[in-house]
Order: structure tokens, then C-alpha cells, then sequence
């Protein structure tokens, strides 16, 4: 998993709080993908940016959940007033161009909701 | 709604025989599967992959083999080894960049 990093590793917020969770891709990659792990599920995609541009977030929920990937600095999903369902392990993965090709992952943040 | 099924929760494995771990997809769209890799605590690691246009891919130990007509797709290890022993998850796609997944085979290989 060397390259795509995330960070942070480990968060925790109370119900209501803000979650950021940041993810910078692999060098050279210019795709980035969010993915979602619930407890004894597979991962569930969420949404597909490139620089600047949101390619397909239909996995998205539509309320609280957001996510950018601006021209400068990581990409960044974002959950406003969290609740106790989005305990979940989030996953980023990178991938040179958008066809086809492997997407490589990071380690993921797990997130817990008290 | 899982369009990507793997439907052997676990699989136990001596060292030095075959494993072979099995998916089945629901969605005839899917053109590019791969295979991951996941130890506890990181992300998936990317093994093989396959298009539709092949119904066979080897790379070393591994081997990834596609049935179309039955929507199937297999991964074989061989000779598995303990350092094997890892969650395998499958994965499908018909966009190239959005991947479905299985719920993931627990693969154990006994020294």
C-alpha cells in the first residue's frame, strides 16, 4: 500500500461533530476514489474525483457526506453531524488515468462514532 | 443490492496445495475484474486482474480464470503459503473506475 496515504489513521468524533478524513494519492495519480468498509461487508464505492472535478459521487449519501479533490493539497472527504452508522472504515485508492487500471489503496481511516 | 458475490466466508488450506477461491458477478456489463489481498488493519493490496476479452491470467503463483457464460471467476494460488493467509476480496467494474466488491474469503494456509 506504499504511496497512497491517508491520514488519520484512527478518528473519533461524538454524534453531531464534523469528520475530515485526507488522502493524498500516489504520485503521478490524478484519480482518486473514496470507498467505505462497514463491519463484515465488502467495500462499497463512494465517489470518484479528479483535480478540481467530481467524476461520479452516485455513491455518495446524499446529505452530510462530501468530498473535493482541489488543485493543490490532498483530497478530502467530509461527513457533517456525524451519527453513530458512520462508524466504518474509509478507504482511498489512486489510479494514473480513470480506464481500466488497478486502483491502489491506502491504509485506511477508521472511523468511530461515540 | 450485491452484484459481486463470494460466497465462502473462509477457506482452510494446507501449505504447498492449491487454493482456490471463488465469485460469482450478476452484473453481464462487468468487463475488468481484479483480485485484492488485505491484512488486518491496511488497505486492499492489488493482485490481478483480468478483462473480458481473456479467460485466463497468470502472474507467478497466481492464476485468474473467467467464465463468462457462467459469470465466474476464480483465483488459484499455488504452492499457498503462510504468508498467504489474508482476506481475498474480488472485484468487477464495466466503468473502469467505479469497482463493485465481494464481502471477502478469509484464506488460511496451515504450515
Amino acid at each position: 500500500n506504499a504511496g497512497v496515504m491517508q491520514n488519520p489513521r484512527h478518528l473519533v468524533r461524538r454524534r453531531g461533530q464534523e469528520a475530515r478524513l485526507r488522502c493524498s494519492p500516489m504520485k503521478g495519480h490524478s484519480h482518486v476514489y473514496w470507498y467505505r468498509q462497514l463491519p463484515e461487508e465488502g467495500l462499497k464505492f463512494m465517489v470518484y474525483l479528479q483535480k478540481e472535478n467530481i467524476i461520479d459521487e452516485s455513491g455518495m449519501p446524499k446529505e452530510r457526506f462530501s468530498a473535493e479533490f482541489p488543485k493543490e493539497g490532498p483530497s478530502i472527504l467530509r461527513i457533517q453531524q456525524v451519527v453513530r452508522g458512520d462508524s466504518a472504515a474509509y478507504f482511498c485508492a489512486s489510479s494514473p488515468s480513470g480506464d481500466n487500471q488497478p486502483q491502489h489503496f491506502g491504509d485506511g481511516t477508521r472511523l468511530s462514532i461515540l | 443490492d450485491q452484484q459481486v458475490k463470494q460466497n465462502s466466508p473462509s477457506l482452510s488450506v494446507q501449505e504447498g496445495r492449491i487454493s482456490i477461491l471463488n465469485c460469482d458477478y450478476t452484473n453481464s456489463m462487468f468487463d475488468y475484474f481484479l483480485w485484492y489481498k488485505k491484512y488486518p488493519a491496511e488497505g486492499p493490496t492489488f493482485l490481478i486482474s483480468i478483462s473480458s476479452i481473456k479467460d485466463k491470467n497468470e502472474d507467478g503463483r497466481f492464476t485468474v480464470f473467467l467464465n463468462k457464460s457462467a459469470k465466474h471467476l476464480s483465483l488459484h494460488i499455488v504452492p499457498s503459503q503462510p504468508g498467504d493467509s489474508a482476506v481475498y476480496f474480488c472485484a468487477a467494474s464495466f466503468t473502469g473506475n467505479q469497482f463493485y466488491f465481494g464481502t471477502g474469503t478469509s484464506l488460511t494456509v496451515i504450515p
